[in-house]
């Protein structure tokens, strides 16, 4: 089976843009989480979708949104970008909501 | 809440000797536990869990987890280490029901030869 794939990889943006990324997850995963990651905050998660519905959701700003379409595949969103959202995001699909995630590659924002 | 601990930042090791990823956790219902790895600009991956059964869990690259509930414990070990063991691994607690993964903040293992 294909990997986790997110796209774009790598994205340069200025502040008070926006920006969406998104996540495809394996075939036949129907949870897809999303977290952030940066050197002074480590691991964060955003949120969780399963079957296009918001499970669970992390400590974050409203300007970051989610969703999850019919087919899994999920889009996160960031509106009036700061420079403090610079990090990697991570995508992580799992069969359903308990079992093992596994992760994308990422996406690198990087915001000037 | 659910919480993991992960007390050291750095865990250097010798190659060939064994080494010890220490993770504890809090978790309100059955603790399903994992640890996962990641090398430099890459995403994480799977190494192995513990969701109920032998405290001796097996997972990838030669790498095992003993799960203590007593201690709250999953510490990562492995009999001998190599210089590409070297990366930075993360312990996860996961919800039995509701989902959401929290993540400890990571050691970082420095394997020399």
């Amino acid at each position: 089976k294909a990997g986790v794939t997110q796209t774009p990889r790598y994205l340069i943006k200025t502040r008070g843009q926006q920006v969406t990324l998104s996540c495809s997850p394996i075939s036949g995963h129907r949870s897809v989480s999303w977290y952030q990651q940066t050197p002074g905050q480590g691991l964060q998660f955003l949120f969780e979708y399963f079957s296009e519905t918001q499970r669970n959701k992390g400590n974050f700003p409203g300007r970051f949104s989610g969703r999850q379409f019919s087919n899994s595949r999920s889009e996160m969103n960031v509106s009036t970008l700061e420079l403090g959202d610079s990090a990697l995001y991570l995508c992580a699909s799992s069969p359903t909501l308990s079992e093992t995630q596994y992760f994308g590659p990422g996406t690198r924002l990087l915001v000037l | 809440a659910q919480s993991v601990a992960q007390p050291e930042d750095q865990v250097n090791v010798a190659e060939g000797n064994p080494l010890t990823v220490k993770c504890t956790y809090s978790v309100s219902g059955n603790p399903y536990l994992f640890w996962y790895v990641q090398y430099p600009n890459r995403g994480l991956q799977f190494l192995l869990k513990y969701i109920t059964g032998d405290n001796l869990v097996k997972g990838s690259y030669g790498f095992e987890a003993e799960f203590n509930k007593s201690q709250t414990s999953f510490h990562l070990k492995k009999p001998s280490a190599l210089v590409s063991d070297s990366a930075l691994y993360f312990c996860a607690v996961r919800d039995d029901w509701e989902g959401k993964s929290t993540f400890g903040d990571g050691t970082t293992l420095t394997v020399k030869p």
